[in-house]
């Protein structure tokens, strides 16, 4: 069964300290990656997606990593307006495009 | 327009009730998604439509869960005598064609309360 976790839960920066979010994935024929950020009573608003291993994407602070088993989101000298919940998703192969989600980190950056 | 639009945004239902929500994808999606995001959780899966056709609704819980997209734009999901465990945010996505290449742009949610 195709499985997406995330860590950690949640996870607590001062601002400018960096760190890393881990989604591992169990999926059959990965057809792509995605990262979706979510503030409290909206919706997920896209990030990222990832083809294949090695692949890596940059937006602002954010860089997005992936191998053949998890991805990272790194987050490099956040600031309070990064607050938010990253959630994870993978898309497998076959089947009509639908995401599967992890459950996600929230994560807090404080001034 | 916008965005992807979802209304009504809150909706308290007493057990029993029968409830429905609406989906205004972006003009001229193709693909229609809806997923059920429990507290604390990620969205999961419910149902897909390609234009009116609706090809995928492995994700419906049961068979008290419904969707229609009649006309290939505006959608509809409907839960008939809801229970307590419905309660959850109804989130709708949409996106341009068919191909895995296309981006999914969500709506705001309906978050529903069943009391």
């Amino acid at each position: 069964e195709d499985q997406v976790t995330q860590s950690p839960e949640a996870l607590r920066l001062q601002e400018g300290e960096s760190s890393s979010l881990n989604c591992s994935y169990t999926v059959s024929g990965l057809r792509g990656l995605f990262w979706y950020r979510q503030d409290p009573g909206k919706g997920p608003e896209f990030l990222f997606t990832l083809y294949s291993a090695g692949e890596e994407k940059e937006k602002e602070r954010l860089k997005a990593t992936l191998t053949k088993k998890e991805s990272f989101l790194h987050i490099t000298a956040p600031k309070p307006e990064d607050s938010a919940t990253y959630l994870c998703a993978v898309q497998e192969g076959g089947g009509y495009n639908k995401l599967i989600f992890g459950a996600g980190t929230r994560l807090a950056v404080h001034p | 327009g916008a965005g992807v639009s979802q209304s009504p945004r809150y909706k308290v239902a007493k057990r029993g009730q029968d409830v429905a929500l609406r989906c205004d994808p972006i003009s001229g999606h193709v693909s229609l998604f809806w997923y059920q995001q429990a507290l604390g959780q990620g969205p999961e899966f419910l149902t897909y439509f390609q234009n009116e056709a609706q090809l995928d609704k492995s994700g419906l819980p049961s068979d008290r869960f419904f969707a229609e997209r009649p006309e290939g734009s505006v959608s509809t999901l409907k839960i008939q005598r809801t229970q307590q465990e419905d309660s959850a945010v109804y989130l709708c996505a949409s996106s341009t064609g068919t191909s895995f290449y296309n981006e999914q742009f969500f709506g705001p949610g309906t978050r529903l309360t069943v009391l």
